[in-house]
């Protein structure tokens, strides 16, 4: 009974590294997100994929790609990592249904530093 | 985007009631959630109201919407010391990208 799964959990880089954090989910659900969420401030969203295969840009895309290529998986890439991504990494995901629209399942988050 | 303001701080008794309210500006709003994020966990969907409703009661939770002032409010009957967290309301409408979180409310239940 995994649920939504993020790895990995911590992670230290240094400026200009790359890196991808995956996010696993194993319910079919169509919708997938990433937030950040920084010290002070509510989540925000980065991108998100309403489907296999689409992705989307959310408020703050800015550094960031995803890729959506098998259903289950939503990858998140820094492709040349700055001190201002320093924060928490969540992963969020729902099917269709009453809540169509909004996140219900999140994973436990990913705790990168860039130094 | 829309603006989602609550209050940081919260301390009650074991046994009080919490309340722990928030503010949106998107008066086109459809739904309101409430979320619980414990130490080292992401977040947890407590409950939700749509706009066209007032209130909605589950078990210990009452959540209140008044539309007119845009102020919903999440009440905890019976606060427990496993009610301590940090609670997130969270405003929007239809879309995969339309809902903006507040800051949060850290509630410490006080034994």
């Amino acid at each position: 009974n995994a649920g939504v799964t993020q790895t990995p959990k911590f992670r230290v880089l240094k400026t200009g590294q790359s890196m991808t954090l995956l996010c696993a989910q194993d319910m079919n659900h169509e919708y997938m997100y990433w937030y950040r969420q920084d010290p002070g401030m509510g989540l925000r969203l980065i991108h998100y994929s309403v489907g296999e295969g689409t992705t989307a840009k959310g408020e703050v895309p800015d550094g960031y790609n995803v890729s959506r290529l098998k259903k289950q998986n939503f990858l998140l890439g820094l492709e040349s990592a700055a001190p201002s991504q320093t924060s928490v990494y969540f992963c969020a995901t729902h099917s269709l249904g009453p809540l169509s629209n909004q996140p219900q399942h999140f994973g436990d988050g990913t705790r990168l530093s860039i130094l | 985007g829309e603006d989602v303001e609550q209050s940081l701080f919260l301390s009650v008794r074991e046994g009080d009631s919490s309340v722990i309210n928030c503010t949106y500006t998107d008066s086109s709003s459809t739904y309101l959630y409430w979320y619980k994020q414990e130490p080292g966990a992401g977040l947890q969907l407590l409950t939700y109201i749509f706009s066209n409703m007032d209130m909605k009661q589950d078990q210990r939770l009452t959540v209140l919407l008044n539309k007119k002032d845009k102020h919903l409010s999440l009440r905890i009957a019976d606060t427990q010391t496993g009610d301590s967290a940090i609670y997130f309301c969270a405003a929007g409408g239809a879309g995969a990208n339309n809902l903006f979180f507040g800051t949060g409310t850290r509630l410490t239940v006080i034994p």
